[in-house]
């Protein structure tokens, strides 16, 4: 079955200090891959997606980057880290939209907490 | 540029209360429709999706949600709910031939036993 790792789970940073925060997914090929950010009362808003190795889209022009290495991983960014990144952060894989397993799959998340 | 509406932010219920929670979408063309729950401390998972034919879809835990194409709306529904439902509630869209799934705001039900 298809499991999704997310990494770590907390992490406090200091402003101006860098980011990473990993994904793995395992069990399927070529998964679309997405990184959300969830905040209290305003939904989850998506920040970049990935249709393939190399392959980055991104949607809210911020301080964040993402890079896809590998079919299955997934890295979310940040050279100098702003208070404003603070927040909840969220994984998640699909197949093609459109199908009918084209729902997301949801990692368990990463708080991040810039001082 | 597509979006997600859900007018209801905090619902407080009773047990055994009937529950509604509206979602509406701005998109004309084809669309695929979810609605996911995040339980207190646990990620979130689908409760039910919605992508052609019958439109209306059961779900999990006895949630079920009606897809009316002419109000651009996919309110979810239970008939009773219960201590356990407390949780957040998130309707999600996404359109054939795009990859984005966009969410909106969330609905947080507290369900009072």
């Amino acid at each position: 079955s298809q499991t999704i790792h997310q990494w770590p789970a907390t992490l406090v940073q200091p402003v101006g200090s860098p980011l990473s925060l990993e994904c793995t997914v395992e069990g399927t090929s070529n998964p679309n891959l997405y990184w959300y950010r969830q905040a209290a009362g305003r939904g989850l808003q998506l920040l970049f997606y990935s249709v393939g190795i190399g392959q980055i889209s991104s949607e809210v022009p911020q301080n964040l980057s993402a890079s896809r290495p590998q079919d299955r991983q997934f890295i979310l960014s940040s050279k100098k880290l702003l208070l404003s990144d603070s927040g909840f952060y969220l994984c998640a894989w699909s197949v093609l939209p459109g199908a009918r397993t084209g729902e997301l799959f949801f990692g368990e998340g990463s708080r991040l907490t810039v001082l | 540029a597509q979006s997600v509406s859900q007018h209801n932010h905090h619902v407080i219920l009773s047990e055994a209360a009937s529950l509604e929670l509206g979602c509406n979408y701005s998109y004309g063309g084809t669309v695929n429709l979810f609605w996911y729950v995040q339980y207190p401390g646990q990620h979130l998972q689908l409760l039910l999706k919605y992508f052609s034919g019958d439109p209306l879809v059961k779900g999990i835990k006895g949630f079920e949600a009606e897809f009316i194409k002419s109000k651009f709306s996919f309110n979810l529904r239970k008939p009773s709910v219960q201590w356990s439902d407390t949780a957040e509630y998130f309707c999600a869209v996404t359109t054939s031939g795009t990859y984005k799934y966009i969410f909106g705001t969330g609905t947080r039900l507290k369900v009072l036993a």
